[in-house]
């Protein structure tokens, strides 16, 4: 089974802070999604990224993919307490292969 | 519209029970699909469907079964309930195979006791 490690696992951050969370692979995949899910709700897509290298800015949140297909990074911008969540990454290839999660707390 | 419904939304179960969680979709998608999620495991698939009458085991098969009669519904059925099986369970769907965006509802919150 293909698994994406991500990086760190917990992260609790003040208000207006800046943070990156990394996935993992040994793996290439054909595309790269990124979900935010908040409690007690299912996961949300936020985007998805397909060429090596791609960078997506969406408001505050800039998606990377790495250059070969194996690895991304969501690095957030002054931190909001609506960003708390657990984020997680799903590369696709025959399936859909989820990330262990991340889960950011932004403290007000 | 609705997108994916999910009930119930917690259930508390003995061992050996069994029960159905039940899945719709309103948004014409061939392809579902069945995750558990347990804490820093991320999301494991149980089950998946390419459309009515198509169904296939996941990476977690083993306790659950499906069937799929209509492109709308898409039931899990847990038998002999196993304190293992102690998990959030989430219905899924997309347009296409491995492609664009997965739908998610909202959960449903099992507990075996």
């Amino acid at each position: 089974t293909q698994l994406l490690e991500q990086s760190p696992q917990f992260l609790s951050i003040q208000e207006g802070e800046n943070l990156t969370v990394y996935c993992n692979s040994s793996s290439v995949f054909s595309s790269l999604q990124w979900y935010r899910q908040e409690p007690g709700e299912g996961p949300v897509l936020l985007v998805t990224v397909v060429t090596g290298g791609e960078v997506k800015k969406l408001k505050r949140l800039t998606f990377q993919f790495g250059d070969a297909r194996k690895d991304s990074s969501l690095h957030i911008t002054a931190a909001q307490p609506g960003d708390t969540g657990l984020y997680l990454c799903v590369g696709t290839g025959n399936q859909f292969y989820f990330g262990t999660g991340t889960s950011l707390t932004v403290i007000p | 519209n609705a997108g994916v419904t999910q009930t119930p939304k917690f259930r508390i179960l003995k061992i050996g029970q069994s029960m159905t969680l039940q899945c719709a979709q309103d948004m014409n998608h061939n392809y579902m699909y069945w995750y558990r999620q347990d804490p820093g495991m991320g999301l494991k698939l149980i089950y998946y469907s390419v459309g009515a009458g198509i169904t296939d085991k996941g990476e977690v098969p083993n306790g659950y079964n499906v069937s799929r009669s209509t492109t709308e519904d898409f039931p899990l059925r847990l038998e002999l309930a196993a304190p293992s099986q102690t998990s959030v369970y989430f219905c899924a769907s997309s347009y296409g195979w491995v492609s664009g965006e997965l739908f998610f509802g909202e959960g449903s919150r099992l507990t075996v006791l």
